[in-house]
């Protein structure tokens, strides 16, 4: 089965330009996660969805970040506008969560590397 | 306070030894979940073990072994038989109150710590 797919894996862009980035999650997963991993802050939790719902927001840095979750098999994460400081590996993971016990264990995306020159 | 303890930055082992990484944490929720990743130079991030703070057993998967000690809330992994494809960023994270109805899926990780295996 295929993993949790992420594109672009790469992306270099000025800063002010809008910067979009997509993610499938494992078929089945019912949470999706977008983290944020820099040198300085490690991993960051900037958002969550279940069952397509954003659950917590609360890790997203400021109103240029915006995240959507249209279906079970999408999800975006955009940036607009981008600013230097937006340069970091942006991860997305899934994990089937049911609403009893569970590991919910998230399974990780190859990441996209953002830069913003 | 951190909520995980990662308190090795760096570690050195020789090959085909056994490493121990060191994880603390910090909750007062009794149900939990402990994770461990590791992330390869390559950059993705690859699940390696699994323990949840009810399991009477600690946790193995192949040459990766969960040292689970409750009361003093470490879980340290251990890889036997060190091979150099186990040079890499090892993370430990933590999952709070999914089982106590709060619903809370993230995960909370450490700083992480760098294994070298030399030849």
């Amino acid at each position: 089965d295929a993993g949790v797919i992420q594109s672009p894996r790469h992306e270099v862009t000025e800063m002010g330009q809008e910067v979009t980035l997509r993610c499938k999650p494992i078929s089945g997963h019912n949470s999706l996660f977008w983290y944020r991993q820099t040198m300085m802050r490690g991993l960051e939790l900037l958002i969550y969805f279940n069952n397509n719902v954003p659950i917590d927001d609360s890790g997203m840095p400021e109103d240029r970040f915006s995240a959507k979750m249209p279906n079970a098999s999408f999800s975006t994460l955009k940036i607009q506008p981008s600013e230097p400081r937006d340069s970091a590996v942006y991860f997305c993971a899934s994990s089937f969560s049911p609403p009893g016990p569970s590991t919910d264990t998230q399974y990780f995306g190859p990441g996209t590397r953002l830069t913003v020159l | 306070a951190q909520k995980i303890t990662q308190t090795q930055p760096g570690m050195f082992v020789q090959e085909k030894e056994a490493v121990t990484l060191d994880c603390t944490y910090d909750t007062s929720d009794p149900s939990y979940g402990l994770f461990w990743y590791k992330q390869p130079s390559s950059g993705e991030m690859i699940f390696l073990i699994y323990q949840g703070s009810y399991d009477q057993q600690n946790a193995t998967e192949g040459r990766y072994s969960l040292n689970f000690q409750k009361a003093r809330k470490s879980a340290n992994l251990v890889i036997s038989a060190s091979q150099l494809g186990d040079s890499a960023m090892y993370f430990c994270a933590m999952r709070e109150g999914r089982y106590s109805g709060a619903g809370s899926y993230q995960l909370t990780f450490g700083k992480g710590t760098k294994l070298s295996v030399i030849p």
